[in-house]
């Protein structure tokens, strides 16, 4: 099984920081690599897949990068409402999807 | 207007069967993969599996096959996950999901809390 281990899993930040969040896979996938955000209360929302692609009508703050094993999303510059938790996904492995464990984002 | 409209909360013992359900509308049902996620109280996210409606394509992810059952039915487009023997820890929130791509959704249902105990 292919194993995501995502850090860190809590982040406190201020308005107008920039974030960034790492997933690590326990092997080479590729590209193939989504980020979720949920909010608390509410069902995940796609916001980048393959690993640098902007899910369309998500704002341009958020982006991703990486390959093979290492990836990163980041927030470029935080807003109120991206208080969430957020989950990198990878799909290389259908139909053993995985997710990371999860980052909660607190805005100080 | 695509939305899933899932079934109400359940409450329920230890051994009971359940069915919950995912109402799909504003789109052609045969056409999009629906999946399901498992959100256990206060826990990340699990892919339970996935299922075409079109071609009754069914996939599991392997730590879930055996314990629930993926099935759809297109005549009232809904996709269904059932249980035959509940346990505690089938306790969750279970939501689904359309799949343009079975790599991809692009619309959630609301969520279904699912209770177990005796």
């Amino acid at each position: 099984d292919i194993q995501m281990t995502q850090s860190p899993s809590t982040l406190s930040a201020s308005v107008g920081d920039r974030v960034t969040i790492t997933c690590q896979a326990s092997q080479d996938i590729s590209n193939h690599l989504s980020w979720y955000q949920q909010r608390p209360g509410k069902a995940p929302n796609l916001l980048i897949y393959d690993a640098s692609n902007l899910k369309t009508g998500v704002p341009s703050r958020f982006s991703g990068s990486g390959s093979g094993t290492h990836f990163t999303f980041t927030i470029s510059s935080l807003q109120p409402e991206d208080s969430a938790t957020y989950y990198c996904q990878q799909y290389d492995n259908l139909p053993l999807y995985t997710f990371g464990q999860g980052t909660k984002l607190e805005i100080k | 207007e695509v939305q899933l409209v899932q079934s109400g909360a359940e409450v329920k013992k230890p051994g009971e069967s359940l069915k919950i359900s995912c109402k799909a509308s504003g789109y052609s049902f045969p056409s999009f993969w629906i999946g399901w996620v498992r959100q256990m109280p206060g826990k990340g996210l699990e892919w339970i599996g996935i299922i075409h409606p079109g071609d009754s394509d069914i996939r599991y992810n392997p730590s879930f096959q055996g314990q629930v059952i993926i099935s759809a039915s297109n005549s009232f487009t809904t996709a269904y996950l059932q249980w035959n023997s509940l346990k505690a820890s089938d306790t969750a929130i279970y939501y689904c999901a359309r799949y343009p791509i079975i790599t991809q959704p692009d619309y959630w249902g609301q969520g279904t809390l699912v209770a177990v105990s005796s």
